[in-house]
């Protein structure tokens, strides 16, 4: 199955600044998904990424947020902008897999931001 | 929409209890129905998954079976370990793939604590 490189791992950050969270994948895939885990909480789909076109984003997600680039077929970044305390989450990417029939997941980034 | 529930927890348990995770469903026609674990500190890993109804996903001694009738996916476990402590994601994917239908829908997840 496909392997997805994700970094970094964690960060702490001041408010008003701006993250980027790079994902790297071995092999060449279609979509990729960017998402977030709030503390103790489930993960909720941001937005999905294809190469050659913009972004689509899930309701309460927006793009001058969360801008997301996908210049390749094995990349793509996810830019937490202008953060705020309550950015503090795991995020994570995820590509499809074709061999398990599931999706593959990067190992996530965990924002704090104080 | 689509949408998953997993029961409430934490679950503590003894090493070598039997185990129970609910989970149900609400989609239109026939999802995939996956599970994740995550073990602490680490990403999501696939644990099981089915693709039609009646299907039966098993790995590392877990199962789980795809009830159309109940829309359930419950995960279960004859004998679990210590090293099966974990958050377990019950999740499914909607029968349109086209875009962003294509995403997981995840539940909120459970916490698994297996003392020795």
């Amino acid at each position: 199955s496909a392997v997805i490189s994700q970094k970094p791992s964690r960060d702490i950050c001041q408010r008003g600044t701006s993250l980027t969270i790079q994902c790297q994948v071995d092999s060449q895939v279609t979509m990729m998904f960017w998402y977030r885990q709030q503390p103790g909480q489930s993960l909720t789909l941001i937005a999905t990424a294809n190469q050659g076109s913009e972004a689509t984003y899930e309701s309460g997600f927006v793009i001058d947020k969360f801008p997301i680039s996908r210049p390749n077929l094995t990349f793509s970044t996810l830019t937490v902008s202008n953060m705020s305390p309550e950015d503090s989450s795991i995020y994570l990417c995820s590509v499809a897999d074709s061999l398990t029939g599931g999706y593959t997941f990067g190992s996530g980034t965990r924002l704090t931001v104080v | 929409g689509d949408s998953v529930t997993q029961m409430e927890g934490p679950v503590t348990l003894s090493e070598e209890a039997f185990l129970t995770i609910n989970c149900t469903y609400t989609a239109t026609g026939y999802p995939s129905l996956f599970w994740y674990v995550q073990y602490p500190g680490e990403g999501l890993q696939l644990l099981l998954k089915a693709t039609k109804a009646d299907d039966k996903g098993s790995n590392k001694g877990f199962e789980a079976t795809y009830r159309k009738e109940t829309t359930s996916f419950h995960l279960e476990k004859g004998s679990v370990q210590v090293s099966d402590s974990a958050v377990y994601f019950c999740a499914l994917k909607g029968t349109t793939y086209t875009g962003a239908n294509s995403k997981l829908t995840f539940g909120k997840g459970i916490t698994l604590s297996v003392r020795p």
